[in-house]
């Protein structure tokens, strides 16, 4: 049965800060991984989605590496700013369609 | 806007009322989802249709049943409500149904039942 933790479960750092967010899975056998962003009382934001074939994937400040075969991947965020604020998601998708989540990592970037 | 919409964005009812959350999205998407959060904002999945067909249905109460009337439409009407069901729902799509596509998810309904 595949699980998906998220490590830490809250991280508070001060602006322009760079920082890690870790997610792991416990069965390799994925299609993709997704990480999300979900501000409070709002909807997810899609930030990255990773395939299986990918190492890593980018966008703007962000960068999202996937390690398959060790059922890891690292979502790196360069300067932080307080609008970086929210949880985090990490989602696997194995066969079957389904998205599989993490309980997410709420960030807290302190001006 | 290209969006994933529902309604209503808050829901607040008494035990053993029926509901409906009504989900659309207008990206063109053939696969549509419903996924609960609970109050430890733990996200799983419920039901997946595509093209109108159910393709996902996990461990959920019959008193749940989710209808699409067509691609864009995904509705979850639920009976007999239970403390218990108290959640917020975020409906999804993406495109195909293939394990490749990125999932959009819609701003979610606070239901809570009192």
């Amino acid at each position: 049965k595949q699980e998906v933790t998220q490590i830490p479960a809250a991280l508070s750092v001060p602006e322009g800060e760079n920082l890690v967010l870790n997610c792991s899975f416990t069965d390799s056998a994925i299609y993709n991984l997704q990480w999300f962003r979900q501000d409070p009382g709002k909807g997810l934001t899609s930030l990255l989605l990773i395939q299986s074939s990918q190492r890593e994937q980018t966008s703007g400040r962000l960068n999202a590496s996937l390690d398959k075969s060790s059922g890891r991947s690292t979502l790196y965020i360069a300067a932080s700013q307080p609008g970086d604020s929210a949880t985090y998601l990490c989602a696997v998708r194995p066969s079957g369609g389904k998205l599989i989540f993490g309980q997410g990592t709420e960030l807290s970037v302190k001006p | 806007d290209t969006a994933v919409s529902q309604t209503p964005k808050y829901l607040v009812t008494q035990m053993g009322n029926d509901k409906s959350i009504k989900c659309e999205q207008n990206l063109g998407h053939d696969t549509m989802y419903w996924y609960k959060q609970d109050s430890k904002k733990f996200l799983k999945i419920m039901f997946s249709y595509n093209n109108k067909e159910l393709i996902i249905n996990e461990t959920v109460p019959n008193r749940f049943s989710p209808k699409s009337p067509d691609k864009a439409h995904l509705n979850l009407h639920i009976n007999s409500l239970e403390l218990g069901d108290s959640a917020v729902y975020f409906c999804a799509s993406s495109q195909g149904g293939r394990a490749s596509y990125e999932q959009y998810f819609g701003p979610g309904t606070r239901l809570t039942v009192t």
